[in-house]
């Protein structure tokens, strides 16, 4: 198994606070995505990293925001969560500069917002 | 925008069935992935293919990019091959990902 590590695995919160989610892999890939898993839908790009302090919005970027301050490290956040939010995380990796382009991913975080 | 269309839905079978899952796509691609994901699991790549035909076990997955369309079929099935099975495009330029629904695989005993 790639090396990707999601934490939490599971979270209750408040609508209105703070949430993070983390990303952490042993990989060294390159690019980093955060998607979320609804009923009926695909998995949707959150937002994704390129590298070390680049990111970029995906399709469903409203309401979180994402910081990537070292490689291995890609952090999630919901400056203020709402019951839209409930869902099941994803994170994965990548990296399409090795040549792979080949989407490992972690074992997801379901978050419930109450 | 490309759109990835997943069929059947839902599909329930018989052990030992040869089982087949379609993805379809509308716009050209430079990869094609298949996902295995087990109730409250998380997401395991099968197979990653361009073109042609990759096998692995007893899971083949082939691609036809004139037809715009990649199966993935199951050889002798067992209850453990029980999951959602997802089909992702990824297009050059973008290292993005568009992922179909799912198709829900239950093999009965």
């Amino acid at each position: 198994d790639a090396g990707i590590t999601q934490s939490p695995r599971h979270k209750v919160t408040e609508t209105g606070t703070p949430v993070t989610l983390r990303c952490h892999q042993t990989e060294n890939h390159r690019y980093m995505y955060w998607y979320r898993q609804d009923p009926g839908h695909g998995l949707r790009l959150i937002h994704y990293s390129y590298g070390v302090k680049d990111t970029d919005k995906g399709e469903v970027s409203d309401g979180y925001s994402v910081s990537r301050s070292k490689t291995e490290d890609f952090l999630l956040t919901l400056e203020s969560a709402t019951s839209s939010q409930t869902s099941v995380y994803f994170c994965a990796i990548s990296d399409p500069t090795r040549g792979e382009t080949e989407a490992f991913f972690g074992q997801g975080t379901r978050l419930t917002v109450v | 925008k490309n759109e990835v269309e997943q069929s059947p839905q839902n599909l329930t079978a018989q052990e030992g069935e040869f089982i087949t899952i379609n993805c379809s796509y509308s716009v050209g691609i430079s990869a094609l992935h298949w996902l295995q994901q087990h109730p409250g699991g998380g997401i395991v790549s099968l197979f990653m293919l361009s073109s042609g035909k990759k096998k692995h076990g007893r899971l083949i997955a082939t691609i036809n990019i004139q037809e715009k369309h990649s199966s993935l079929h199951i050889t002798a099935s067992h209850p453990r091959d029980s999951a959602v099975y997802i089909c992702a495009v990824g297009y050059s330029g973008t290292y993005k990902y568009i992922f179909g629904t799912g198709t829900r695989l239950k093999v009965l005993a």
